[in-house]
């Protein structure tokens, strides 16, 4: 099992519709989660923390933390075609240390 | 202000050589983090810095990859004798306490012929 876990998609949807990204997580000791946004040739681009359990909401994006179910989404209200990316889920690892251990990513298609 | 930095942007190398990754962090952060991304991959943790210390060098692959940050700010990642499997993006990123978000700078695409 791995130790982030993102669905690879693509996932498709309509311009203004909202988008749902999911994430599940292996390490019971996380606490910090994030949501960032990769262009084809580009360097990953934070878009979104979170750390307690419940949602949190930035614009047209809202993430969303179950700890006890180990799972964390991204919604994206109103998705435009600017949106269309690789979405990658990170978790920061329990314990001492602070790195993030990465999903492979979503590729988010909004057609328009 | 400005983000983080990393040169070069591209660097093709023969296997065998030495090469040298620069990076230099958002003024102020003082913890930096090296990661590693193949295609269709997510960024994979290489090592950390708090200041000036490695703190945390669990994700280098071998011993033939190295970094400092001598003066707790630019950081250096070396890798000697660079075989083709080296090949990847190299992502730096900082953060203002290691509690805190990372951001990365554009990295550094390796390739080894």
């Amino acid at each position: 099992q791995k130790e982030v876990e993102q669905n690879s998609g693509p996932l498709s949807v309509p311009e203004g519709a909202i988008a749902s990204l999911n994430c599940t997580y292996s390490d019971r000791g996380s606490q910090s989660f994030f949501w960032y946004r990769q262009y084809s040739g580009k360097s990953p681009e934070l878009i979104m923390s979170i750390y307690s359990n419940g949602d949190k909401e930035d614009g047209r994006f809202t993430a969303q933390l179950n700890k006890a179910s180990q799972y964390v989404s991204l919604l994206i209200r109103d998705s435009q075609p600017s949106d269309s990316a690789t979405y990658l889920c990170a978790v920061e690892r329990g314990g001492a240390t602070n790195k993030l251990i990465f999903g492979t990513g979503t590729l988010l298609a909004v057609q328009p | 202000g400005a983000g983080v930095s990393q040169t070069p942007s591209n660097k093709v190398t023969e296997k065998g050589k030495y090469v040298e990754l620069r990076c230099d962090p958002i003024s102020g952060h003082t913890a930096l983090y090296w990661y590693r991304q193949s295609l269709g991959q997510g960024p994979e943790f290489l090592i950390y810095f708090q200041g000036t210390g490695a703190a945390d060098d669990s994700g280098l692959p071998n011993d033939r990859f190295f970094a400092v940050r001598p003066e707790g700010s630019v950081s250096t990642l070396k890798i000697q004798r660079t075989e083709r499997g080296d090949s990847a993006v190299y992502l730096c990123a900082s953060s203002r306490d290691t509690t805190y978000e990372q951001y990365f700078g554009p990295g550094t695409r390796l390739t080894v012929t």
